[in-house]
């Protein structure tokens, strides 16, 4: 089993609508999660951090779920420029090593 | 937040030569940066961790005789890929560590990124 699972979509969605992404991970020793958005033929951009509480950061919001070991990002009010693959991170504990998910592509149209 | 650049961001080269690849920290420093290596439609794979002032640390399956890393500052990181070949042909990725501070955990900066093509 991966250590970083994703469902690779492309996720179609009209502007302004909802959209949720789920990542499991395997590793129970994780203990720092992120979502990064990564462009086509860019880096990968930090988006968020995930923090056990939930939390939003404007139209984004991240959650974690420790016992079934998921995390998830809702964007609302979808606009064009969220067009991108968003990236699933996890970090283990005692390590400064990222494990990247192979990511979900959202594909927003208008 | 940080600034990271790599240098060069696209390189094409016949296959037996060696490229090497540039990473800078540009307003911190970092002890820890690291190789990432991306194929097409695939996720980032971790080649290996560069420590200042030490030898890297690399990721089982990656041949640290050809891939060479030489972190000889705090500000910068090189990535060398000797005699080159097609298959070696990949978007190579640096990240730079920013430590956390007041219990908030570290933060990776990335570089844009070097497309190589080995013909």
């Amino acid at each position: 089993r991966k250590e970083v699972e994703q469902d690779p979509g492309p996720f179609n969605v009209p502007e302004g609508a909802t959209v949720a992404f789920n990542c499991t991970y395997s590793n129970s020793a994780s203990q720092s999660f992120f979502w990064y958005r990564q462009d086509c033929r860019k880096e990968p951009k930090l988006l968020m951090s995930v923090y056990s509480s939930g939390n939003e950061d404007g139209r984004f919001t991240a959650q974690l779920n420790r016992a079934s070991q998921y995390i998830s990002l809702l964007i609302r009010d979808s606009k064009l420029s969220d067009s991108a693959t968003y990236l699933c991170v996890v970090n283990r504990r005692g390590y400064s090593t990222l494990t990247f998910g192979k990511g979900t592509m959202l594909l927003v149209s208008p | 937040g940080a600034v990271v650049s790599q240098h060069p961001s696209w390189v094409i080269c016949k296959s037996g030569t060696s490229v090497k690849i540039e990473c800078r920290s540009l307003d911190f420093q970092a002890t820890t940066m690291f190789w990432y290596r991306q194929f097409p439609k695939q996720s980032l794979m971790l080649m290996a961790t560069s420590n200042e002032g030490s030898k890297a640390t690399y990721e089982q399956g990656v041949e640290k005789d050809k891939f060479l890393i030489n972190h000889a500052s705090l500000t910068l990181s090189t990535l060398t890929v000797t005699s080159a070949h097609p298959e070696d042909s990949s978007f190579y990725i640096c990240s730079a560590r920013v430590p956390g501070s007041g219990g908030n955990t570290d933060t990776q900066y990335f570089g844009p990124g070097t497309r190589l093509t080995v013909l």
